[in-house]
């Protein structure tokens, strides 16, 4: 079992709320990422992190921002929630120094299922 | 196009029985490919990784083979139990460098039944 939360489990909000997805890891990995995934659908990488005050876009493009403040920690925030952030959101982490190496494998949280009312 | 693409999108089995879900992709130049287990409402969990040279991978009874002349991989699950019922995705890297990237498939829903 991997040492990385994630909270709140799920969350249920109105249009224009201000809302931060947690994640933290006790693994002292540098590399962070967030995903979304709709159900059904592939995994979409929306923001990564190499370390502390690294943070990058990912593939997807998304309306939210990231911060790496703390090696552990990896939130994500979304200023004014719409109905079309509805998704589930998955934080990972992974050990490797770079790239995507065979050794670099990610160890997922548990998800954040947002719903936007 | 660099693409992953996993089939059947869904199975349904009895327990005790055996499966095999695939996975082609497009992914080039290939570093490695991924088997991952994600039970409903959870992250994913990986079961095997294999580079170019490897043709199989086994984790319990999970047997990952890759075939990487023609780009196809297979997760073979042997004696299901009810515990297996997730997605399994299939995930590619198309190179080992801070360049690289992950392809996602949409995975494979298999559930067993009793």
């Amino acid at each position: 079992e991997a040492d990385i939360y994630q909270t709140p489990r799920y969350l249920v909000i109105g249009t224009g709320k201000k809302i931060t997805l947690e994640c933290s890891q006790t693994m002292g990995h540098d590399k962070m990422y967030w995903y979304q995934q709709d159900p059904g659908m592939e995994l979409h990488l929306i923001h990564y992190s190499y370390g502390v005050n690294s943070t990058e876009k990912g593939d997807l493009s998304s309306e939210s921002t990231v911060s790496r403040i703390r090696t552990e920690h990896f939130p994500l925030t979304l200023e004014s929630a719409r109905p079309s952030h509805t998704s589930q959101y998955l934080c990972a982490s992974s050990e490797g120094s770079s790239g995507w190496e065979v050794t670099d494998t990610q160890y997922f949280g548990p998800g954040t299922r947002l719903t936007v009312l | 196009k660099n693409q992953v693409e996993q089939s059947p999108q869904s199975l349904i089995i009895l327990e005790g029985k055996n499966c095999t879900l695939q996975c082609n992709y497009t992914v080039s130049p290939f570093s490695n490919l991924r088997w991952y287990k994600q039970d409903t409402g959870r992250g994913p969990v990986s079961l095997t990784i294999m580079t170019f040279s490897e043709n199989t991978k086994s984790n319990g009874r999970y047997t990952a083979t890759l075939d990487a002349d023609t780009k196809q991989s297979s997760l073979h699950i042997t004696a299901s139990q009810l515990s297996d019922s997730a997605s399994y995705i299939c995930v590619v890297s198309d190179r080992g460098s801070t360049l690289g990237r992950l392809y996602f498939g949409r995975g494979t829903q298999l559930t067993v039944w009793p």
